[in-house]
């Protein structure tokens, strides 16, 4: 079935220690997404790749990292986790036609301890 | 700054029918989204607007005016599954979206 994974589904995790959450698509999107989306905020971007290679810092990268080995996987690490990260995490794709609407995974609910 | 402002909830009635505000305020325009998200799940893809008017697609339609910087999402014949938030989202000069917090809409019997 096409579309977007994520893994874990859910986590709690200790302070200080390293975390990847897992993202794969397999819809040969070009351009892939973090966000986090906590309660009364929009979602907000954490890093983002316009194609393979090649990564971005959106608006809230600090204590995350990225990488974009091929098209269709976009893992996230957060390298020592903090209570403030603690959020649910979606991951997106999209192509590069006129519209290139997001398409979600199913989200990652974080709780950093 | 950049913004984006929809009311935080709304309340309608089934088989009525509700409309939802967006205003922002950002830095190039690149197109307006709209997406639905129900509780506990992921947002899915609604309508776009990039050239000002109303785009319909069955019992929801989108209306922009980019002079006023100002959306709004029409749900006509509403339905008890459509309780859900919605999200209006812009994409900007860096052809990044910039996303409103959601607007949750409770329909009741």
């Amino acid at each position: 079935i096409a579309g977007i994974t994520q893994a874990p589904t859910s986590q709690i995790l200790a302070a200080g220690r390293r975390m990847t959450l897992r993202c794969t698509q397999d819809m040969r999107h070009n351009a892939m997404y973090w966000y986090r989306q906590d309660l009364g905020l929009g979602l907000r971007l954490i890093h983002y790749s316009n194609t393979a290679g090649t990564t971005g810092k959106g608006e809230v990268p600090d204590g995350y990292s990225v990488s974009r080995a091929n098209t269709d996987d976009f893992p996230l690490t957060l390298a020592s986790a903090v209570p403030s990260q603690t959020s649910v995490y979606f991951c997106a794709s999209s192509d590069s036609d006129e519209v290139n609407e997001q398409f979600f995974g199913p989200g990652t609910r974080l709780t950093v301890l | 700054g950049q913004n984006i402002d929809q009311p935080t909830e709304m309340t309608a009635t089934e088989g009525a029918i509700v409309q939802i505000n967006c205003t922002y305020q950002t830095s190039g325009f690149n197109g307006l989204f709209w997406y639905q998200q129900h509780a506990g799940e992921a947002p899915t893809f609604l309508s776009y607007n990039v050239l000002d008017g109303l785009e319909e697609k069955g019992r929801f339609s989108s209306f922009l005016s980019r002079s006023k910087g100002y959306s709004y999402l029409l749900l006509k014949e509403l339905q008890m599954k459509d309780s859900a938030s919605y999200l209006c989202a812009v994409r900007g000069g860096n052809y990044q979206l910039i996303w409103g917090a959601g607007t949750k809409l409770i329909i009741k019997p």
